[in-house]
């Protein structure tokens, strides 16, 4: 099946660095993949869609500046969170669909940000 | 505004048993509804799928269905186990062409107690 993988896991950084989270699409091609945060105990919120060769689409309240995206290819997207501060901790994940537009959506197992 | 909604939040029922998650969506106009499980500190896995013009879905012990008209779908796990202890989120796809993105429901956290 469909496999999405989201790397890093984990990561721990200090405040006002920049952290980047790569998604890739394994065994299937992305035209579209999609950024979601998740708060604990809540559902997710989508902050962004990554379109591969064009400009992410971000949603209201999300700071493109903050957040960038660069869909380069196929099967990889990214997000780099910059000059990250403690509010910014949260689990971060992404998701895929595959080629046909009645494709279900596939997700990467998300990555835990804490920022100290 | 799609508004989707999970009752109960959380549910503990004893290994064996059969249950049924509920899942309600304000907005029918849907393109597709899709079930995932999450587990604690993971990301999300793609139970069922089910299109606008389907009524159910079956995978394993796993059927979910679909009333686009009253907005309403139903997980249904047969013979629960432990470890179909997971949060089962549903999500909506909206029918306007070219947009996808989805709404989530908040989940029902499921225990099975072994």
């Amino acid at each position: 099946g469909a496999v999405v993988s989201q790397h890093p896991s984990r990561v721990i950084c200090k405040s006002g660095t920049s952290v980047k989270i790569e998604c890739r699409s394994l065994d299937f091609q992305a035209t579209t993949m999609f950024w979601y945060r998740q708060f604990p105990k809540q559902s997710l919120m989508l902050m962004a869609t990554s379109n591969e060769g064009s400009k992410a689409t971000y949603e209201q309240g999300v700071e493109k500046d903050k957040f960038l995206i660069n869909h380069a290819s196929l099967t990889l997207s990214t997000l780099t969170v910059t000059s990250a501060h403690p509010e910014d901790s949260s689990f971060y994940i992404c998701s895929a669909r595959g080629d046909r537009n009645n494709s279900p959506l596939h997700f990467g197992n998300g990555t835990r940000l804490t920022v100290t | 505004k799609q508004e989707v909604t999970q009752i109960p939040a959380a549910l503990s029922v004893p290994e064996g048993e059969n249950l049924v998650l509920n899942c309600s969506f304000t907005d029918s106009a849907i393109y597709n509804l899709q079930w995932f499980r999450q587990d604690p500190g993971k990301g999300l896995t793609s139970l069922l799928l089910i299109q606008s013009s389907q009524r159910e879905q079956t995978s394993g012990r796993l059927n979910a269905s679909l009333d686009k008209s009253s907005g309403r779908s139903t997980l249904y796990i047969a013979a629960s186990q432990p470890g179909d202890s997971a949060t089962y989120l549903c999500a909506v796809r909206p029918s306007n062409f070219g947009n996808e993105k989805l709404t989530f429901g908040t989940g029902t956290r499921l225990t099975i107690i072994p």
